[in-house]
């Protein structure tokens, strides 16, 4: 069974770098894509972007200019940088898997979760 | 702001039949994916495809969809119904997008 495990700071300073990692465990990353997801205290859930195990990307264009997505197969994980951080980017950051079809895509399953709050 | 619109909120009494809706021209062409999210915990899938449960998901949830809406029906709410649910599909440009989210008061 698949399992996903979000790591990083929990907290980063305004107009740095966010960096996350996710480590999938209990099966191989070199299949279907991998995505982040975030959700600010007390709000709804925002996709950030998919990366397929190959490496090929797809970013949510509000956040497009800011992100970037990278996998390692040799460590089983995937990592997210968010640059240029503010207070709005304080979130939950949920990694998931994605898989994608014709008419439909699903994300199952996510990881917990990890809060990352910017602050000076 | 978001290309599929959820409702706020809803309500059910228990024992109940509580429809969940998610709006977007999208939804024409793709169908819509639903997530359970109860407080302090990752969202679960509960439904997919045209409607299909992910094993351990109870058979009294179900989706469905007709022109430019989907729906999420719970038939006999339980307590432990009570969640935000939120829909999913692609956007216009074909990224993936979520409604709002429904916070669901099981009464």
């Amino acid at each position: 069974q698949v399992q996903l495990q979000e790591s990083g700071p929990g907290l980063v300073k305004p107009s740095e770098t966010l960096s996350l990692t996710c480590t999938v465990s209990g099966g191989s990353i070199t299949s279907d894509y991998w995505s982040w997801i975030r959700q600010p205290p007390g709000k709804g859930l925002e996709w950030i972007g998919s990366i397929y195990y190959s490496g090929s990307t797809n970013y949510n264009p509000p956040l497009k200019s800011r992100v970037t997505m990278s996998v390692d197969t040799s460590k089983n994980h995937f990592s997210l940088k968010l640059s240029s951080v503010t207070a709005a980017d304080t979130a939950v950051y949920y990694c998931a898997r994605h898989h994608e079809s014709t008419r439909y895509g699903w994300f199952d399953p996510w990881g917990q979760g990890t809060l990352v709050t910017v602050s000076s | 702001s978001s290309e599929l619109t959820q409702d706020p909120a809803v309500s059910v009494a228990l024992g109940q039949t509580v429809r969940i809706t998610c709006q977007g021209d999208s939804l024409k062409k793709y169908y819509a994916t639903w997530y359970q999210q109860k407080p302090g915990q990752a969202p679960v899938l509960v439904i997919y495809g045209q409607n299909d449960r992910p094993s351990g998901i109870p058979d009294r949830f179900s989706g469905s969809s007709s022109g430019n809406t989907a729906s999420l029906t719970i038939t006999g709410a339980q307590a432990e119904d009570e969640a935000d649910y939120y829909c999913n599909s692609r956007d216009s440009s074909g990224n993936r997008v979520f409604g709002g989210g429904t916070k669901l008061a099981v009464l």
